[in-house]
């Protein structure tokens, strides 16, 4: 098991570029998240999923759109970037609204 | 008041010491507790579940007090890799909630 991947690890952009990170889990997990987290502080839920086809906001969500198509998959967008939206970008899913969640490796994204 | 609170640190503990960190929550409903370790630049990794009667893994001890709404970590022993941020981690009470998590403490451990 691969448990929860991220892609990519690494990535610049320009202001107002657009892209996609990708986070995908090989668990069968119904919930999965994502949550940004700047430096010295703590993670900001961005969106959720509570299963396939929906989603939900989090703290943070403006700037950002999500997609469950898949199970498996749960993708963040960025629109439009902003040099605020630099950050470390972690997915993580779990089996349960009970249970512990599992996190991919991070994705680092500077906007300049 | 927050969700989960944290005391940040830095906790400066030599190697050997026995170090001790308290959380508290504020949504009485909540019905799952954890603790995550995080290192530097890292995802952060399940530490250990607390239950409400205690357990013990090895060098780690986890409390649940229900009534106060509190949580603490002990750490016997510490060693040196052992130096990283721990996160206080509250389900978020009944439904699809999700966790909520606390700033994390900071240890770092000496030798």
């Amino acid at each position: 098991n691969a448990g929860v991947t991220q892609t990519p690890k690494f990535r610049v952009l320009k202001t107002g570029q657009s892209m996609t990170l990708l986070c995908a889990q090989d668990m069968n997990h119904e919930y999965m998240y994502w949550y940004r987290q700047d430096p010295g502080m703590g993670l900001r839920l961005i969106h959720y999923s509570v299963g396939e086809g929906t989603t939900a906001k989090g703290e943070v969500p403006d700037g950002y759109n999500v997609s469950r198509l898949k199970k498996q998959n749960f993708l963040l967008g960025l629109e439009s970037a902003a040099p605020s939206q630099t950050s470390v970008y972690f997915c993580a899913s779990r089996d349960s609204p009970y249970n512990e969640q599992f996190f991919g490796p991070g994705t680092r994204l500077t906007v300049l | 008041r927050k969700e989960v609170e944290q005391d940040p640190g830095p906790f400066n503990v030599p190697e050997g010491a026995t170090v001790a960190f308290n959380c508290t929550y504020s949504n009485s409903a909540s019905q799952s507790f954890f603790w995550y370790r995080q290192d530097c630049r890292k995802e952060p990794k399940l530490l250990m579940s607390v239950y409400s009667s205690g357990n013990e893994d090895g060098r780690f001890t986890a409390q649940l007090n229900r009534a106060s709404q509190y949580i603490s970590l002990l750490i016997r022993d510490s060693k040196l890799s052992d130096s990283a941020t721990y996160l206080c981690v509250v389900n978020g009470g009944a439904g699809n909630t999700p966790l909520v998590f606390g700033k994390g403490t900071r240890l770092s451990v000496i030798a």
